[in-house]
């Protein structure tokens, strides 16, 4: 009974592909997010959506897209990859924003590689 | 704008003992703390918020933490420490209009049995 599972948990591709990573959650939850975990354990925000709609995009390349399909889903797609993206790539979602405070549950992870 | 300081890169305690991980922050407005959990090549697991009320959070596996405002801090402590402690704790702020988390550069805390 995963609550927030992402695919692949692995990733290691040549630079300049094209990946994507997706994420589902089954919490019932309206809001979702992407983060970044880089070499050194920090952790930035990526995106968010709420009901399917962007929220938070927080200076990241043109190259990544987040597509919401509905609101248990939230896929990251990443062009022309480069040596630089190379991390860990972490999804979460919370009951809403609403409230300010809502609990943030995270999946497993997805480590890229980029070679 | 909020930010979150943790001063500390590692913390070591014995097993037993009690622990303590730091952290302050800086936030407009009410803060909204956060307190994670990263065992090795896992994802983050939530360990306490604090949003108001108690300046005394309990939470998960007898970790609690204290809130202090004069002090803006919000450390984490636990009575008495295990091995299965040992992973990486994160602090962060967060709230605000959409809900976004500010993570600290994280703290990794060593239990020696």
């Amino acid at each position: 009974d995963t609550a927030v599972s992402q695919t692949p948990k692995y990733l290691v591709t040549q630079m300049g592909n094209d990946k994507s990573i997706k994420c589902e959650q089954n919490l019932g939850h309206d809001t979702m997010y992407w983060y970044k975990q880089d070499s050194k354990k920090f952790l930035k925000i990526m995106f968010s959506y709420n009901n399917k709609e962007l929220i938070i995009n927080e200076t990241v390349p043109n190259r990544f897209s987040p597509k919401s399909p509905d609101k248990a889903h939230l896929n990251l797609h990443i062009n022309s990859l480069e040596l630089g993206d190379s991390a860990v790539y972490f999804c979460a979602s919370s009951q809403g924003t609403s409230g300010r405070s809502d609990t943030q549950y995270f999946g497993p992870g997805t480590r890229l590689t980029v070679l | 704008a909020q930010s979150v300081a943790q001063p500390e890169d590692q913390v070591n305690v014995a097993e037993g003992n009690p622990l303590t991980v730091k952290c302050t922050y800086s936030v407009s407005g009410n803060p909204y703390l956060f307190w994670y959990v990263q065992y090795p090549n896992r994802g983050l697991q939530f360990l306490l918020k604090y949003i108001t009320g108690d300046n005394l959070v309990k939470g998960s596996y007898g970790f609690e933490a204290e809130f202090n405002k004069s002090q803006t801090s919000f450390h984490l402590k636990k009575p008495s420490a295990l091995v299965s402690d040992s992973a990486l704790y994160f602090c962060a702020p967060g709230g605000g209009a959409t809900n976004k988390l500010i993570f600290g550069t994280g703290t990794l805390l060593a239990v020696q049995p």
